[in-house]
């Protein structure tokens, strides 16, 4: 089935330090979504990308959709301990069966 | 209440027996969705509801995966049999959107279910 690879699978970083994570597919998307889930909790949405080459901002958080249709990263700016999570990209194929597509996620721990 | 609501969080069932899930969304809202998450996996779809109608149960695992959504608001995911295999937590998302062409969801926390 399709496909998300999703890197680095964990991460473990000091407080204060930006962060980087990115999602690749052999496929098409027509737009990106960047959750993330804490222990005993549902994913929450952090970031929708609609459109090639668009870059968008929720605090400390950006998140870009590649050029190509088939990548998207995200970055924490400035880590603190409450960024600790898992982080999933997801991704909308195009064509008719547009699902969404999960990666296996980023683990993120930070050290204080 | 304002989210999304699951129950019950945890379920421990032996190997054979049925269990039923049950899913609150968020009021109003139009689509909903089931995913299966294995540990260490991301999300995997189930199942999706626009209103009470069941557009897509491509993922359902087995015929033993069962869901309804009667009225249009709250949702039950029934397992028959259960299996070992079918360890995992059941997360529950609604959407204000119609379509199951939307990722932007709402979760609950999920309903983990442990057969032995």
């Amino acid at each position: 089935g399709q496909q998300l690879n999703q890197s680095p699978q964990s991460m473990f970083i000091q407080e204060g330090e930006d962060v980087s994570m990115n999602c690749t597919s052999s496929s098409i998307f027509n737009t990106w979504l960047w959750y993330k889930q804490d222990p005993g909790e549902g994913p929450v949405l952090l970031i929708a990308l609609y459109k090639a080459g668009e870059l968008t901002s929720n605090g400390r958080l950006t998140a870009q959709f590649g050029i190509t249709r088939k990548d998207s990263f995200l970055n924490i700016s400035a880590s603190i301990p409450s960024d600790v999570g898992i982080y999933f990209c997801a991704g909308l194929l195009t064509g008719n069966n547009r699902k969404l597509i999960w990666g296996l996620g980023t683990s993120l721990a930070v050290n204080p | 209440g304002a989210g999304v609501s699951q129950s019950p969080r945890y379920k421990v069932a032996k190997r054979g027996q049925d269990v039923a899930l049950r899913c609150d969304p968020i009021s109003g809202h139009v689509s909903l969705f089931w995913y299966q998450q294995a540990l260490g996996q991301g999300p995997e779809f189930l199942t999706y509801f626009q209103n009470e109608a069941q557009l897509d149960k491509s993922g359902l695992p087995s015929d033993r995966f069962f869901a309804e959504r009667p009225e249009g608001s709250v949702s039950t995911l029934k397992i028959q049999r259960t299996q070992q295999e079918d360890s995992a937590v059941y997360l529950c998302a609604s959407s204000p959107r119609t379509g199951k062409d939307t990722g932007e969801l709402f979760f609950g926390e999920g309903s983990r279910l442990t057969v032995l």
